[in-house]
């Protein structure tokens, strides 16, 4: 069956450290996949996509996200976080023959002042 | 810029309460979908639907059904709220290549 880990429930960085989220899923070929933020009282939010090519993704806010596809991860990065960045991070999948995706449990990332 | 509707964010009901909870989308998409969230569990799709009239089970529609008599309008009914439904109800529009979603509505049964 298909699924995504996220294997850190909670992160914690110093503002201005750099940052890296780690997200490994499991199905048979690349499926579409995103990393959404959820900031405090709201909705999801789309960060970045990946379908194909380049394997190195921008997105906003700053954040990138490499696929790797013999590891079968999608891991978020940033350089340097801001307090604002402190918020719920999700990696979801897409199986390429459906329009249903499937979220990870998601990563709660805490910023120190 | 998108919008995605959900007519209360806040919300109490008693233990039996037949809850109703609306989801409008402005772009015209064919899928729609209502998902759960719960801490530590991430989100969990109820249902889904993929045209007007037309829906399909998500991973835990237990205790919730759903209507879509326009493409715009996708709507969650709880038939008998119960406690272990209190959650985030989160609902979206798109498709495998990017979701939308609403602010959310938080339910709480009492």
């Amino acid at each position: 069956a298909q699924s995504v880990t996220q294997p850190d429930i909670h992160i914690t960085v110093s503002e201005g450290a750099s940052l890296e989220l780690r997200c490994n899923y499991s199905y048979g070929a690349t499926p579409y996949l995103f990393w959404y933020v959820q900031s405090p009282g709201q909705g999801l939010q789309l960060l970045l996509k990946y379908f194909s090519g380049d394997t190195l993704v921008q997105g906003i806010k700053g954040f990138e996200a490499e696929f790797k596809r013999s590891q079968s991860s999608f891991n978020l990065r940033k350089p340097s976080v801001h307090w604002s960045d402190a918020a719920e991070y999700f990696c979801a999948v897409a199986p390429r023959r459906d329009d249903k995706i499937i979220f990870g449990k998601g990563t709660r990332l805490h910023i120190l002042p | 810029d998108v919008k995605v509707t959900q007519s209360s964010r806040y919300l109490v009901k008693r233990t039996g309460e037949k809850v109703f909870l609306e989801c409008v989308q402005d772009m015209d998409h064919e899928n729609m979908f209502w998902y759960r969230q719960d801490p530590g569990l991430g989100l969990r799709l109820i249902y889904f639907s993929y045209d007007v009239k037309m829906k399909e089970k998500g991973d835990i529609p237990e205790g919730y059904s759903v209507s879509r008599e326009k493409k715009e309008r996708f709507s969650l009914i709880l038939e008998s709220a119960s406690t272990n439904q209190t959650s985030m109800y989160l609902c979206a529009h798109g498709g495998r290549e990017t979701q939308y979603f609403g602010p959310g509505t938080r339910l709480l049964v009492l």
